[in-house]
């Protein structure tokens, strides 16, 4: 099975730095992702990593060591509308069905 | 127009209803998934299919039914519903990565 963990909620100030971290414990594995929710809407993707190393778009990076079972999330020169949840994801091999498996996500706020 | 769209976006019934959430699909994915959402819990998979002959149970199914009637089209069905089926749903559908719809808040009373 899989085991999923993130903080449940992070604070930090508008314009600072923040990362989020996951670990993962997964039977194969074939990716992670980060997703972004607003409350009470969707999910929508930010990143997926697949090899090991650092990825970055824009504002967002996203980092993972397959070793470590490790991903962060690093959101640079944060916005208030950054507030949301950070829902890390990971994509296993077990069962050939290869679908992703979410965490509980991160709450972030941002304040000014 | 939206790539997945969910049907109703929210919806209070009493316990003992019948109800059906619809979704469809414009991606042209032979995958879509059901998700349920809690407070603290994060998304947990109801069901899933990887094409209109293949359905499958996820990890928190019982209570639930699913009808693929199209490649397009994945609906979500609770027979009899309970006040602890009260949570966010999301339909999704995936090629490489996941595309949610906007979500259905049901509210069972």
């Amino acid at each position: 099975g899989q085991n999923i963990d993130q903080p449940t909620e992070m604070t930090a100030t508008e314009g600072a730095i923040v990362q989020i971290n996951c670990t993962y414990q997964t039977s194969g594995f074939n990716g992670l992702f980060w997703y972004q929710q607003h409350a009470g809407e969707a999910p929508t993707f930010l990143s997926y990593n697949v090899l090991d190393g650092l990825e970055e778009k824009g504002r967002f990076s996203s980092f993972l060591s397959r070793s470590k079972g490790y991903s962060y999330l690093l959101l640079k020169e944060l916005q208030m509308k950054d507030s949301a949840s950070y829902l890390c994801a990971v994509r296993p091999t077990s069962g050939g069905s290869y679908i992703p498996t979410f965490g509980r996500g991160t709450s972030l706020i941002v304040h000014p | 127009d939206a790539d997945v769209t969910q049907t109703p976006r929210n919806r209070i019934t009493k316990t003992g209803k019948r109800i059906m959430l619809e979704c469809s699909q414009t991606k042209g994915h032979d995958r879509m998934y059901w998700y349920r959402q809690d407070p603290g819990l994060g998304l947990r998979l109801i069901y899933y299919s990887f094409d209109v002959k293949d359905i499958n149970k996820g990890e928190i199914s019982d209570g639930y039914s699913v009808s693929r009637q199209a490649q397009a089209k994945f609906s979500l069905s609770l027979e009899s519903a309970i006040p602890n089926q009260t949570a966010l749903y999301f339909c999704a559908t995936s090629g490489e990565k996941l595309f949610f719809g906007s979500g259905t808040q049901l509210s069972v009373l």
